[in-house]
């Protein structure tokens, strides 16, 4: 069955990098784009990154702009973030996301968990 | 990108018909037909229950319904049971080819 499941997180301590990974199956993977979204805790979530299928193009929401980075690597199905500068503003579960027809995301991962603290 | 507005929470009664509002503008909701609205259960990943406004995924309880007009959308829930007391959140596609999640709204069954 399809599954996305991300790995990498931890405790990092600011001004820090960490880089989260999102391995897929049950699907074919090199033909989705795919994204980032993180919630805060007791907070909404809130969109991070798209990339699409091919690796060729991606947006970044404007809060982690020249800091955060979306790749894949579709021989391996596997999706990433790279983070950079980490604030505790960054602190959150980061879910990736399988984007389908309508714009939507249709299926989900159980989220990996990344604490920025001294 | 501000978030779109969403009512903190909302309560109904079982068995009652609740109805969510989602806030935007003509650059998110407005602009495309491309509102997702999903359920999220504390501690869990969020789903997928509404898709283009009004869709509903396959095998999903047609008590889930969604609208949209102008800049606003809607998600209502129908024959509100017990299971859906939950966090539900709505979101849209924007003319930055970015996406915009709603502030969220946290149902809760009387």
């Amino acid at each position: 069955q399809l599954q996305l499941v991300e790995s990498g997180g931890g405790v990092v301590q600011p001004g820090r990098s960490l880089r989260i990974s999102c391995a897929a199956s049950g699907f074919t993977f090199s033909r989705y784009a795919m994204h980032w979204v993180r919630q805060a805790p007791g907070k909404a979530l809130e969109w991070v990154a798209t990339i699409i299928y091919d690796g060729t193009n991606s947006l970044h929401t404007d809060s982690v702009k020249g800091r955060f980075s979306i790749s894949r690597d579709n021989s391996k199905n596997t999706l990433y973030l790279q983070m950079n500068s980490l604030t505790s503003n960054d602190t959150a579960v980061y879910y990736c996301a399988r984007e389908n027809v309508g714009a939507t995301f249709d299926y989900w991962g159980q989220g990996t968990l990344v604490s920025v603290s001294s | 990108q501000s978030a779109l507005t969403q009512p903190a929470s909302v309560s109904g009664s079982p068995g009652q018909s609740i109805t969510i509002s989602c806030t935007g503008t003509s650059s998110d909701v407005g602009a495309y037909n491309y509102v997702s609205w999903f359920q999220q259960y504390p501690g869990k990943a969020p789903k997928l229950i509404i898709f283009d406004v009004s869709n509903r995924p396959s095998g999903l309880s047609d008590r889930f319904s969604g609208s949209k007009s102008g800049n606003s959308a809607s998600l209502t829930i129908s024959g509100l049971q017990a299971e859906d007391e939950a966090d539900y959140y709505c979101s849209s596609y924007t003319t930055t080819f970015t996406y915009v999640f709603g502030t969220g709204t946290t149902v809760t069954v009387l």
